[in-house]
């Protein structure tokens, strides 16, 4: 099955700094490649997604790239703000399949 | 739009009791519906993936009667931990898949935190 690997397990940025986390998986097949990012106590919030079709994908401070040659993804945050301290999860679905998790990345902005 | 509401939000119980655990999909249906656990500074466990009208397929070391999922509509899912015992304490989150427009999109519920006394 799935197996997808985040790095790193931590991040501490200062604000105004960029921040990239990187995903790498297993399943070839898998086409779908969505980013969560969970507060303390509340459940993953959908950031940013992007397809096996797709290299890249931006929304505002936000980006997703996509290699499917080399099976990894990253998420790309520019000019970080405090408000986007948070836990950050990539994910990787294949065709017919519930979404497989990477460990997470604690993100922490300083001020 | 794309909400996804779960209830009860925190519940405590006595061990040996039951809960059950509410996921609906406010603005959408959802023809899947995925249940997942998650233990603290740890990542998303997969539990079952339930499709409306069908039985719930649990993942491999998942007590399927232990974990009792109903999907009886395309708006609502159950989960009911029945003879809870303290190490099924843990926050447990729905996500719902859309039937119609972007299919892969997943929509997480806040969770519940369940705590067995």
């Amino acid at each position: 099955g799935e197996n997808v690997e985040q790095h790193p397990s931590t991040l501490s940025v200062q604000e105004g700094d960029s921040a990239v986390i990187k995903c790498t998986y297993s399943d070839s097949a898998s086409n779908y490649f969505p980013w969560y990012k969970q507060e303390l106590g509340k459940g993953p919030q959908l950031i940013i997604d992007i397809r096996s079709n797709v290299g890249e994908k931006k929304d505002q401070r936000i980006a997703v790239t996509l290699n499917k040659t080399a099976k990894h993804f990253s998420l790309h945050i520019t000019e970080t703000q405090p408000e986007d301290s948070a836990v950050y999860f990539c994910a990787a679905k294949g065709a017919g399949t519930a979404l497989i998790f990477g460990k997470g990345t604690t993100l922490s902005v300083s001020s | 739009g794309a909400v996804v509401s779960q209830h009860p939000s925190w519940v405590i119980c006595k061990s040996g009791t039951s809960v059950k655990i509410e996921c609906r999909s406010l603005d959408f249906q959802a023809t899947t519906m995925f249940w997942y656990r998650q233990f603290p500074k740890q990542s998303l466990m997969l539990m079952a993936t339930s499709n409306e009208g069908s039985k719930a397929t649990y993942e491999q070391g998942v007590e399927k009667d232990k974990f009792l999922i109903n999907h009886a509509s395309l708006t609502l899912s159950t989960l009911t931990v029945t003879s809870a015992h303290p190490e099924d304490s843990s926050f447990y989150i729905c996500s719902a898949r859309a039937a119609t427009g972007v299919a892969d999109t997943q929509y997480f519920g806040p969770g519940t935190r369940l705590t067995v006394l």
